[in-house]
């Protein structure tokens, strides 16, 4: 069976520090993967998408970027973190347009 | 651009109420629409696909239908239990350009007290 992996759960980073978020699917080749923030009291904005290795859209131009160095890894980074950065972020996959989508169990961060 | 709206926004009901959750989008011309469930802190569960092609969906005391012309989804939950308590978000798959990203409402807070 297919399980998202996504770590690490919490992490609190001063501003102007380094990120990197990461995401792994395990059990099928060739997902459709996603970034998504959650901020508090708002729903849930699509940071990026990737079809394959190396293809990576973004949706909204902003302090970080993805990187998908491998089938079923997702990398999400930041060079210098701001404290508009802090929100709980979500890494999901899918096997193709009409299939399911599955969410990993989310980063907690917090830029202070 | 697609919008979604679920209502209401939070609800609370006593346990072995049956209730329905509301979800309503505004472009009809999506491949499916993806019911999930969110505990406090944790990531989202999926409980439905719906496709664009299908009425209705069932799984245990879930039930959710789709009327895709008028851009509503419900979700139906039977007999209610505190082990529901979670917010549920509603979400419409696109395809296309958007390479089958999901546009999600802001979810309705459910609280089921015994």
């Amino acid at each position: 069976s297919q399980t998202i992996h996504q770590w690490p759960a919490t992490l609190v980073q001063p501003v102007g520090s380094p990120l990197s978020l990461e995401c792994t699917v395990e059990g099928t080749s060739n997902p459709n993967l996603y970034w998504y923030r959650q901020a508090a009291g708002r729903g849930l904005q699509l940071l990026f998408y990737s079809v394959g290795i190396g293809q990576i859209s973004s949706e909204v131009p902003q302090n970080l970027s993805a990187s998908r160095p491998q089938d079923r890894q997702f990398i999400l980074s930041s060079k210098k973190l701001l404290l508009s950065d802090s929100g709980f972020y979500l890494c999901a996959w899918r096997g193709g347009l009409n299939t399911e989508a599955f969410f990993g169990q989310g980063t907690r961060l917090t830029v202070v | 651009k697609q919008e979604v709206t679920q209502i209401p926004a939070a609800l609370s009901v006593p346990e072995g109420e049956n209730l329905v959750l509301n979800c309503s989008f505004t472009d009809s011309a999506i491949y499916n629409l993806q019911w999930f469930r969110q505990d406090p802190g944790k990531g989202l569960t999926s409980l439905l696909l719906i496709q664009s092609s299908q009425r209705e969906q069932t799984s245990g005391r879930l039930n959710a239908s789709l009327d895709k012309s008028s851009g509503r989804s419900t979700l139906y939950i039977a007999a209610s239990q505190p082990g529901d308590s979670a917010t549920y978000l509603c979400a419409v798959g696109k395809g296309g350009s958007t390479l089958g990203r999901l546009y999600f409402g802001r979810g309705t807070q459910l609280t089921v007290w015994p």
